[in-house]
């Protein structure tokens, strides 16, 4: 009864494919986000996401988009990935925009070689 | 734009002994401040928020934090840590109508030593 999960777990890849990564809660919430943390565990905002809007941090490139097939899912997908991209990402979720408690994954780790 | 700085990047600490880890943010508006604590190969855990009213503000695991206005910052505290509070912890702070969006601060590694 995980409350929010990701697949797959660990990620390897080559530089130049396209990859995804899979975001489920069943929590019930309204809002979904995705987080990037990098080596050195600095964690970034890259998509907050409810189903009426899609805030997206400027800084997020384009080759990354967020998906969401229901109120339930919000999957990232990754064109063309580059070395910058390995990472952990996380998913997490939140009950209403403004509830400010937000419910994490447990990360993928993305490897690209 | 809001920011987050942990001075600290590691604090080894003995067991039993009191820990503070130190938050400050930067903001040109009121914002929600709260503390998360990742353990290894794991994802983020709330530890504690302040959204309004009291300053100090206690959480799980006998953790707790004060907000100070005057000095932006959102120290946290234990009087007693233990082994098993070894771990990351990140302090963030989102503004209101900034789609709850959290900034996050570089983090604190804890480390406890028996």
């Amino acid at each position: 009864d995980t409350a929010v999960s990701q697949t797959p777990k660990y990620l390897v890849t080559q530089m130049g494919n396209d990859k995804s990564i899979k975001c489920e809660q069943n929590l019930g919430h309204d809002t979904m986000y995705w987080y990037k943390q990098d080596s050195k565990k600095f964690l970034k905002i890259m998509f907050s996401y409810n189903n009426k809007e899609l805030i997206i941090n400027e800084t997020v490139p384009n080759r990354f988009s967020p998906k969401s097939p229901d109120k339930a899912h919000l999957n990232l997908h990754i064109n063309s990935l580059e070395l910058g991209d390995s990472a952990v990402y996380f998913c997490a979720s939140s009950q209403e925009v403004f509830s400010y408690e937000q419910y994490f994954g447990p990360g993928t780790r993305l490897t690209v070689t | 734009a809001q920011s987050v700085t942990q001075l600290d990047s590691q604090v080894p600490v003995f067991e039993e002994a009191p820990v503070e880890l130190r938050c400050n943010y930067s903001s040109s508006v009121s914002v929600y401040l709260f503390w998360y604590v990742q353990y290894p190969n794991q994802g983020l855990q709330l530890l504690l928020k302040y959204l309004s009213g009291s300053t100090l503000v206690k959480g799980i695991n006998g953790f707790e934090a004060e907000f100070n206005k005057s000095q932006t910052s959102f120290h946290l505290r234990k009087p007693s840590v233990h082994i098993s509070d070894t771990a990351e912890y990140f302090c963030a702070v989102s503004e209101p109508n900034a789609g709850n969006m959290l900034t996050f601060g570089g983090g604190t590694r804890l480390m406890v030593k028996p």
